[in-house]
């Protein structure tokens, strides 16, 4: 059975402090490991898609990365405004076009 | 271009009766993928439709049921309504390719009383 974790569940960071985000998975035959940011009330808006081992992908103060076993999130210098609940979700081989999705990470960024 | 699209965005039921949601995917996209979100599961992929037909299937109960239409659009039923259907339902659209980034809509927010 397909399983991703999401750790750590919250994460509280002052404005310009640096951190990591990170998402184990589980799958039979990766087909896709996605970020996606979902503020409340509203449904996950894209950020990245990852496809194999190595590839890094940045936007803004973003940076995703991906291994066999887990992906990062690294939010650089965060603002007030890149907090969001974080989700991860993956695509395996076996599962048609379904995502299977982590827990999520709540982070909150303090001015 | 226009996202995806819910309606209605907010819906109060009681207990036994019925629901239909409604999604229509961004322009030029063919497949169609709902799911449930609730505080203590989390995200859970109900069904996926693509030229009308139902291409995979999540693990829920007969009572939630889809269809998709030739444009594309697609509606979602809950049969006999029970408290735990409380939640955000999401639809996501996506290109046709397998690996095709799926696009969500702003969801519907079913309370069940």
């Amino acid at each position: 059975e397909d399983q991703v974790t999401q750790s750590p569940e919250a994460l509280r960071l002052q404005e310009g402090e640096s951190s990591s985000l990170n998402c184990s998975y589980t799958v039979s035959g990766l087909r896709g490991l996605f970020w996606y940011r979902q503020d409340p009330g509203k449904g996950p808006e894209f950020l990245f898609t990852l496809y194999s081992a190595g590839e890094e992908k940045e936007k803004e103060r973003l940076k995703a990365t991906l291994t066999k076993k887990e992906s990062f999130l690294h939010i650089t210098a965060p603002k007030p405004e890149d907090s969001a609940t974080y989700l991860c979700a993956v695509q395996a081989g076996n599962a048609g076009n379904m995502l299977t999705f982590g827990g999520g990470t709540r982070l909150m960024v303090k001015p | 271009k226009a996202g995806v699209t819910q309606t209605p965005r907010y819906l109060i039921k009681t207990r036994g009766q019925q629901v239909t949601l409604s999604c229509s995917p961004i322009s030029g996209h063919r497949s169609v993928s709902w799911y449930q979100q609730t505080p203590g599961q989390g995200l859970q992929f109900l069904f996926e439709y693509f030229s009308e037909t139902q291409r995979n299937k999540g693990n829920f109960p007969g009572r939630f049921s889809g269809r998709q239409f030739s444009n594309s659009r697609s509606e979602m039923n809950v049969s006999t309504l029970e408290l735990g259907d409380s939640a955000l339902y999401l639809c996501a659209s996506r290109k046709q390719g397998s690996t095709d980034t799926q696009y969500f809509g702003p969801g519907t927010r079913l309370t069940v009383l």
